[in-house]
């Protein structure tokens, strides 16, 4: 079975602290995505990226940045949390971009105090 | 992505068969219909996916018409650990546009 792991499950950080949540997948898959899911809001898409060094903005880029230097990490970056990015972090990664096959991690719960 | 449209929220009884319908009314040729799955505080876990007429595996069934504007997910005999949010997506397998996961429908099953 495909395995993403996020690094933390649970986070807590201060306002204007630099955050770093870690993703790693273990398929050789070549698509990996940041979500953010919150109450009433559903999934929404921060950032993804199609293959190493690449990056694509997503619906909600600001305040975040990210990096995939390896093809199996992609990593998600707070320049300067704010309490309104306390959210659930979610990791994917799949094959193909489209509708099948999205294998998600267990999340990241970030509270930003 | 085709737009899809499902019920916000469902309550079911346990041991009873749940059928979740999603509208997709501008389904293209080419497109698949795929439904996930998540469970609080977890990420969302792919359970299903169809073009047309029926398909089953060993967590559920979808239920397809020919003209695939809509579809149905059904779960039977629904236990208190099939309560969740069921997404449905509806797009082409392969392509560069990342899944929009609207906001599902929360499936609540009582004892």
């Amino acid at each position: 079975d495909v395995k993403v792991t996020q690094s933390s499950r649970y986070l807590v950080k201060r306002t204007g602290e630099k955050v770093f949540l870690e993703c790693v997948q273990d398929m050789d898959h070549e698509n990996m995505f940041w979500y953010r899911q919150d109450p009433g809001l559903g999934l929404r898409l921060i950032y993804f990226s199609y293959d190493v060094k690449m990056k694509e903005k997503g619906d909600i880029p600001e305040g975040y940045s990210v990096s995939r230097e390896k093809k199996e990490r992609f990593s998600l970056i707070l320049e300067s949390a704010s309490t309104n990015q306390t959210s659930m972090y979610l990791c994917a990664s799949s094959l193909e971009a489209g509708v099948g096959g999205y294998t998600f991690g267990s999340g990241t719960r970030l509270t930003v105090v | 992505l085709a737009k899809t449209t499902q019920p916000i929220s469902m309550d079911s009884y346990e041991g009873q068969e749940v059928n979740i319908t999603c509208s997709h009314n501008n389904i293209a040729t080419n497109d698949y219909i795929t439904w996930y799955q998540q469970f609080p505080s977890q990420g969302p876990r792919f359970i299903i996916q169809g073009y047309k007429t029926k398909v089953t595996n060993e967590v559920a069934s979808l239920f397809i018409p020919a003209d695939r504007k809509s579809s149905t997910l059904s779960l039977p005999r629904v236990s208190l650990s099939d309560t969740a949010v069921y997404y449905c997506l509806v797009g082409a397998l392969s392509g560069n546009t990342p899944l929009v996961f609207g906001k599902g429908t929360r499936l609540s099953v009582i004892a």
